[in-house]
């Protein structure tokens, strides 16, 4: 079974910078498995904020950005707002029309 | 603008088939580019990829439900439906409909999910 791993929680200050992480617990995470990342406010519908590693999608502030980082793939915040308090989910492609979700990380902003 | 509603009942008995309809507004449930898919969040937990449809028709579902799930596309309708069966109270969950792009953009490949619908709640209950 793949398990995709993120942070359970993290915190930043205002103005900080922040980076959150999505590996496999087997393997490592490469642009192959086009990551996503999904914002998710309380009561909301996810929102799409990366898609395939690193590109934005529409409307999304240029303080997000994704890549890979060594063996996981990354969602950086540059400049936190507050209003960036969110839970962040990443997703990948395992191949064969197979999506595994990570866990999700519970952003804090303080 | 791509919109996409879900709907179905709130309420599903135990052993009885869950049934849900996602309704695209705004674009062609019949683009080449596109595939259709099902995800859902039990209350207080993550997201859960549930299956999907591409345009051909092939759908591909969690393994972890395969047994139980279906995906179909109603083109004429512009909608497609999940129907997971057996339900047990684990199944109870806030359901989103959601549409991915598989495609060339330029010189690269795109394979993401993109577009949520709002999500419906669904409690198996008795």
């Amino acid at each position: 079974q793949t398990v995709v791993t993120q942070e359970p929680s993290f915190s930043v200050s205002p103005g900080g910078t922040v980076t959150l992480t999505c590996g496999l617990r087997s393997g490592s995470v490469s642009a192959t498995y086009y990551p996503s990342w999904y914002q998710q406010t309380p009561g909301q519908a996810p929102r799409t904020i990366i898609y395939s590693t690193s590109t934005r999608s529409a409307g999304v502030p240029d303080r997000f950005s994704g890549s890979i980082l060594g063996n996981k793939a990354a969602l950086t915040i540059t400049g936190a707002q507050a209003d960036d308090e969110s839970d962040y989910y990443c997703v990948l492609y395992m191949g064969n029309g197979i999506w595994v979700f990570g866990g999700g990380t519970k952003l804090t902003v303080l | 603008q791509l919109q996409l509603q879900e709907s179905g009942p709130g309420l599903v008995k135990p052993s009885e088939t869950l049934s849900l309809t996602c309704t695209v507004s705004g674009g062609s449930i019949s683009s080449s580019s596109y595939f259709w898919g099902w995800i859902r969040q039990p209350p207080g937990k993550g997201l859960e990829w549930i299956g999907s449809i591409y345009h051909s028709g092939t759908t591909y579902y969690n393994p972890s439900l395969k047994s139980r799930v279906t995906i179909s596309v109603d083109t004429s309708k512009n909608h497609f439906s999940l129907r997971l069966s057996s339900v047990t109270a684990a199944d109870t969950a806030v359901y989103f409909c959601v549409e991915g792009f598989a495609d060339y953009m330029g010189n690269y490949y795109y394979y993401y999910m993109d577009v949520w619908g709002k999500g419906t709640t669904v409690t198996v209950s008795s």
